[in-house]
């Protein structure tokens, strides 16, 4: 069965500094990999998704990931982080051939000015 | 397209009462499913339909939970009898296509259910 792992619970940066959160799933084929966003008090939003090819994926609000099988990851980056960029981060994994979504725990991230 | 809508959006109740949670997906999407969201144990998927018919039920925690999809346009989640613990945001989401490129879900902005 496929699961995904955000070792980060909580982040703090900087306006203007890099950001990087970690994702790291388990499943035995190609996974469909998803980032998503939830501002407080708010559903769900997709940033950005994996399904094959080019393994940078680019998505919205700036955001990219980069899917890397050998360490089973798909870490997602920003160069300079804004202020409105506070909210919480879930990484999920599909399995291919089905719709079931499974969510990591989440990062919260804030943002300082 | 409106969205996913769930309705409705805060739920306070007292325990032992039945509670429905209520969605509508995303007219043309053919899968739906039901999270729910803890500080505890995060986003937990507890059941998918796909064209009505429920796929897995795995999530689902207990049989005081159950879930219906009578038509393509409307779903309920009904927790009876409610306990404290079922506590959690309720979220909804739809997707167009089982298992192809482009699935993406959509998720509706949740129930805050609250059991007193």
């Amino acid at each position: 069965a496929q699961s995904v792992t955000q070792p980060d619970i909580h982040i703090t940066v900087s306006e203007g500094a890099s950001l990087e959160l970690r994702c790291n799933y388990s499943y035995g084929a190609t996974p469909y990999l998803f980032w998503y966003v939830q501002s407080p008090g708010q559903g769900l939003q997709l940033l950005l998704k994996y399904f094959s090819g080019d393994t940078l994926v680019q998505g919205i609000k700036g955001f990219e990931a980069e899917f890397k099988r050998s360490q089973s990851s798909f870490n997602l980056r920003k160069p300079s982080v804004h202020w409105s960029d506070a909210a919480e981060y879930f990484c999920a994994v599909g399995a291919r051939g089905t719709d079931k979504l499974i969510f990591g725990t989440g990062t919260r991230l804030q943002v300082f000015p | 397209d409106a969205g996913v809508i769930q309705s409705p959006r805060h739920e306070v109740t007292e325990m032992g009462q039945e509670v429905t949670l209520r969605c509508k997906p995303i007219s043309g999407h053919n899968s739906l499913f039901w999270y729910r969201q803890t500080m505890m144990r995060g986003l937990e998927l507890l059941i998918y339909f796909n064209n009505n018919v429920p796929i897995d039920d795995s999530g689902m925690p207990e049989d005081r939970f159950s879930a219906k999809m009578p038509n393509a346009s409307f779903s309920t989640l009904k927790i009876q009898p409610s306990e404290p613990r079922d506590s959690a945001v309720y979220f909804c989401a739809s997707s167009k296509d089982r298992g192809r490129e482009n699935t993406e879900a959509f998720f509706g902005q949740g129930t805050r259910l609250t059991v007193v």
